[in-house]
């Protein structure tokens, strides 16, 4: 199974979006809507932001959002803030019981 | 309050095997698929390995197939994750996490394997 795609990096100044993409093919992130994103900041564990594509845990502010077209899903980060600079990840289910992440987008705000 | 807490990492030699351990605690352990994800040196999130609540429902990424076992003790709320024939890129911090969705992670046990 190989990793999804995201660019390496991407960035922002504070107040500005950033979208970020995770492309798959129709075997995980077009074929299913089980796609998921993932911050992680240097040193810590993941932390869930979106889960099946476009829904938010309690907790997590309104200015992370996501969707999906065919086999790329995005993220898009509004109002950037100086907190939201880590690394992002995406993953998707993939079928037969696997599941597969994306290769991380380090987001930098300016 | 949810909790996950792995132990068990460790410098372990080519070939050697290890056990890690995922203790859970603030939630009913019993009825949530669980799942092991790694982090090697620099890179990025692979996931490793899922179980149902029974623990009859087990799935492997291709690349530890054949060489790790996930199982589960729902009376002990604990995780495993047994790990043999271990190599080199097998070195990475090895995460457990609650859920289909991974909505709470622990915060990681660090795997180096050398010889």
């Amino acid at each position: 199974q190989s990793a999804l795609t995201q660019p390496p990096s991407a960035s922002g100044s504070p107040g500005q979006s950033v979208a970020i993409s995770c492309t798959g093919t129709s075997r995980d992130v077009g074929g299913y809507n089980y796609v998921s994103w993932y911050q992680q900041h240097p040193g810590k564990a993941p932390k869930l932001m979106i889960y099946e594509v476009t829904k938010r845990p309690s907790g997590v502010p309104d200015r992370f959002s996501g969707s999906k077209s065919g086999n790329t899903a995005s993220l898009t980060v509004s109002g950037l803030q100086a907190e939201d600079e880590a690394d992002y990840y995406c993953s998707s289910y993939a079928g037969s019981n696997s599941y597969v992440f994306g290769t991380g987008t380090q987001v930098t705000v300016l | 309050d949810v909790q996950l807490v792995e132990s068990g990492g460790g410098l372990v030699q080519t070939g050697g095997s290890l056990r890690l351990s995922c203790t859970a605690s603030g939630f009913s352990f019993s009825i949530y698929w669980m799942h092991w994800v790694r982090q090697g040196p620099g890179k990025g999130l692979v996931w490793v390995s899922r179980i149902n609540g029974d623990g009859n429902i087990i799935s492997y990424a291709e690349s530890v197939k054949g060489r790790f076992t996930v199982s589960r003790d729902n009376a002990k709320s604990t995780l495993y994750l047994q790990m043999s024939s271990l190599r080199a890129e097998d070195t990475a911090v090895y995460y457990c996490a609650r859920s289909d969705t991974r909505d709470y992670w622990g915060q990681g046990t660090l795997v180096t394997v050398s010889s």
